[in-house]
């Protein structure tokens, strides 16, 4: 079926050091994608998202990026802190059967470890 | 203050009880979802309510039954729990695709 996935499990930087987080998407037919990052016993938390007309989207320290053409997103932090250290997801919205309904399907996740 | 909350964070129970997971969010959201996280980090849908109307049912044993008494509260009911069902499960609500999770409830099957 369609999934969304991650090229990395792990990865480790040092702080101040910018991180790149890669993901690879399999269904052409969505148009919304979302960055979640989850911390050690807590929920998943939003990032940064994007939508499929865009290539690019900047936030603070964050940047997505778009590649519809061979189906990847990546997630870029900017001197990236220990206090980024989580788990990061990459997640797609798709609407089944024509309804306004979106499920939203999480990729695998990175572990990003950052040393002081 | 917590936009979602749900309870308890942690249940440890023996194989072939029932329990229930409550979850709550003041956001005025419409939709509020059911996540499975297993212990390599996947996050899988199982449910999705929309002003109390079941809108997404995922291949779930049908030992998982949710339950929304209103567009603020969405409960998950296990019966006959099973040591395959440990994992950490996420209340979320949304209401414009952005979706605001709770902390999580660890359940544990002895």
């Amino acid at each position: 079926g369609e999934s969304v996935g991650l090229h990395l499990p792990t990865l480790s930087v040092q702080e101040g050091d910018n991180s790149i987080i890669n993901c690879a998407y399999s269904n052409s037919a969505s148009d919304y994608f979302i960055w979640y990052k989850q911390e050690s016993g807590k929920g998943p938390q939003f990032i940064i998202d994007i939508r499929s007309n865009m290539d690019k989207r900047q936030g603070q320290r964050v940047t997505v990026l778009l590649n519809k053409t061979v189906k990847h997103l990546s997630l870029q932090i900017a001197a990236t802190q220990p206090g980024d250290s989580a788990v990061y997801f990459c997640a797609e919205i798709s609407y089944a059967g024509g309804t306004s309904y979106g499920k939203l399907t999480f990729g695998q996740g990175t572990i990003l470890t950052v040393h002081p | 203050d917590t936009a979602v909350s749900q309870t308890p964070k942690y249940l440890v129970t023996q194989m072939g009880n029932d329990k229930s997971i409550k979850c709550e969010q003041n956001l005025g959201h419409d939709t509020m979802y059911w996540y499975k996280q297993d212990s390599k980090k996947f996050l899988k849908i199982m449910f999705s309510y929309n002003n109390k109307e079941l809108i997404i049912n995922e291949t779930v044993p049908n030992r998982f039954s949710p339950k929304s008494p209103d567009k603020a509260h969405l409960n998950l009911h296990i019966n006959s729990l099973e040591l395959g069902d440990s994992a950490v499960y996420f209340c979320a609500s949304t209401q414009n695709e952005k979706l605001f999770f709770g902390s999580g409830t660890q359940l544990s099957v002895l």
